[in-house]
């Protein structure tokens, strides 16, 4: 079964400082690839994907994220947070066959500091 | 145009109580999902329609987990005899065709609480 590891529960920036949270999956064929932030409060929210074609993607409010076949990794990067980017972020995956659902990663609370 | 509405936003239940959750989503969208977010985790899914049809409803826990969608639009979870172990937040996305590709819109979510 398909699984996505993201490292770190709690990340912890200053403002205006990079932010770069990880995010690997576990299938020999790559799947494709989804960013969701979810502000406290609210549902969540597509920040990006990557479904074919170029391998570095950029999203809303600044992020962009890279797929590396070789390292099975889709890590989420802004270069300069802001407070308002203090939110749970989930990395999921669905199958290129069989399954449609998202399987999410248990997620990444970023907090900016002033 | 509107997202994805769940109702209620909130439930409270006793154990062994029957509970009915539901999506409305965005009009238009055929393929709709529910998923479910216990404390500290993502979203994990249980069950997935295209159109009227469950097409994967592997992620249903056990049999005391239904869901409907019996016009392709609304659907509604249903879970009899409620326990403590199904307190969690239930969420329903909704997307345009059901493709791998395709964005998820999430609604806000039912909190489910059992005593």
């Amino acid at each position: 079964a398909q699984s996505v590891t993201q490292l770190g529960s709690h990340v912890s920036v200053s403002e205006g400082a990079l932010v770069l949270l990880r995010c690997n999956y576990s299938s020999s064929v790559p799947p494709y690839l989804f960013w969701y932030v979810q502000y406290p409060n609210q549902g969540l929210q597509l920040l990006l994907k990557y479904t074919t074609g170029a391998t570095l993607v950029k999203g809303i409010n600044g992020f962009e994220a890279e797929f590396k076949k070789s390292e099975t990794s889709f890590h989420l990067t802004k270069p300069s947070a802001h407070m308002s980017d203090a939110a749970e972020y989930f990395c999921a995956v669905s199958e290129r066959t069989g399954r449609r659902a998202l399987t999410f990663g248990s997620g990444t609370r970023l907090q900016v500091q002033p | 145009g509107a997202g994805v509405s769940q109702t209620p936003s909130n439930k409270v239940t006793e154990k062994g109580k029957y509970v009915e959750l539901r999506c409305d989503p965005i009009s238009g969208h055929t393929a709709l999902y529910w998923y479910r977010q216990s404390l500290g985790q993502g979203p994990e899914f249980l069950i997935y329609f295209q159109g009227t049809g469950a097409a994967d409803d592997s992620g249903l826990p056990n049999d005391r987990f239904f869901a409907v969608r019996p016009e392709g639009s609304v659907s509604t979870l249903k879970i009899q005899r409620t326990e403590r172990g199904d307190s969690a937040v239930y969420l329903c996305a909704s997307s345009p065709t059901g493709d791998g590709t395709d964005t998820q819109y999430f609604g806000p979510g039912t909190r489910l609480t059992v005593l």
